[in-house]
């Protein structure tokens, strides 16, 4: 079955610091992902997926991930935090076959420090 | 193009009544996911439906139900509510969820509180 595991629940960075969230998956067939940015009192929002097209995925308000199959990995990065970075991120993984389901990691809250 | 919308978005219940909580998609989607979202369990799938039909399910008690009507509007209920079912309760819509790469839109959820 896969699942995705999220690596810290809090993660603190400088404004103007690299961003590094962690994301590994586990599944037993080529997998879909997806990172998913929660800002306060709202749903979630997209920033990227990989559906295999690039192993480099480039999101929205500057984040990429890129997907390391070695590594099981799709791990998210930005270069140079923003204060209105904050917020929480959720890596995700549907399978390509058989009916679609989402499953979510438990999230990484992101706080920048001023 | 309006997106995911979710009423009412916040809710107050006593244990044991009973709560409806109602979706619209993105128009045009077809396909309508409900989850369930926690600080202690985080993101969790309830069911999926597609015209009409509950297509996929995640393991919540029978407490736990839904239906979606022609107009891909969505709606879930939980009765004989339970302080545990005190969370954000998040829709999600797709285009029609037949590929597992399909992006999924989520509304902003509607807050229950149980008490």
């Amino acid at each position: 079955a896969q699942s995705v595991t999220q690596l810290g629940s809090h993660v603190s960075v400088s404004e103007g610091a690299l961003v590094l969230l962690r994301c590994n998956y586990s599944s037993s067939v080529p997998p879909y992902l997806f990172w998913y940015v929660q800002y306060p009192n709202q749903g979630l929002q997209l920033l990227l997926k990989y559906t295999s097209a690039a192993t480099l995925v480039k999101g929205i308000n500057g984040f990429e991930a890129e997907f390391k199959k070695s590594e099981t990995s799709f791990h998210l990065t930005k270069p140079s935090a923003h204060m209105s970075d904050a917020a929480e991120y959720f890596c995700a993984v549907t399978v390509r076959s058989g009916t679609y389901k989402y499953i979510f990691g438990t999230g990484t809250r992101l706080k920048v420090l001023a | 193009k309006a997106g995911v919308t979710q009423t009412p978005r916040y809710l107050i219940k006593t244990r044991g009544q009973q709560v409806t909580l109602s979706c619209s998609p993105i128009s045009g989607h077809r396909s309508v996911s409900w989850y369930q979202q926690t600080p202690g369990q985080g993101l969790q799938f309830l069911f999926e439906y597609f015209s009409e039909t509950q297509r996929n399910k995640g393991n919540f008690p029978g407490r736990f139900s839904g239906r979606q009507f022609s107009n891909s509007r969505s709606e879930m209920n939980v009765s004989t509510l339970e302080l545990g079912d005190s969370a954000l309760y998040l829709c999600a819509s797709s285009l029609d969820g037949r590929s597992s790469g399909n992006t999924i839109y989520f509304g902003e959820g509607s807050w229950l509180t149980v008490v």
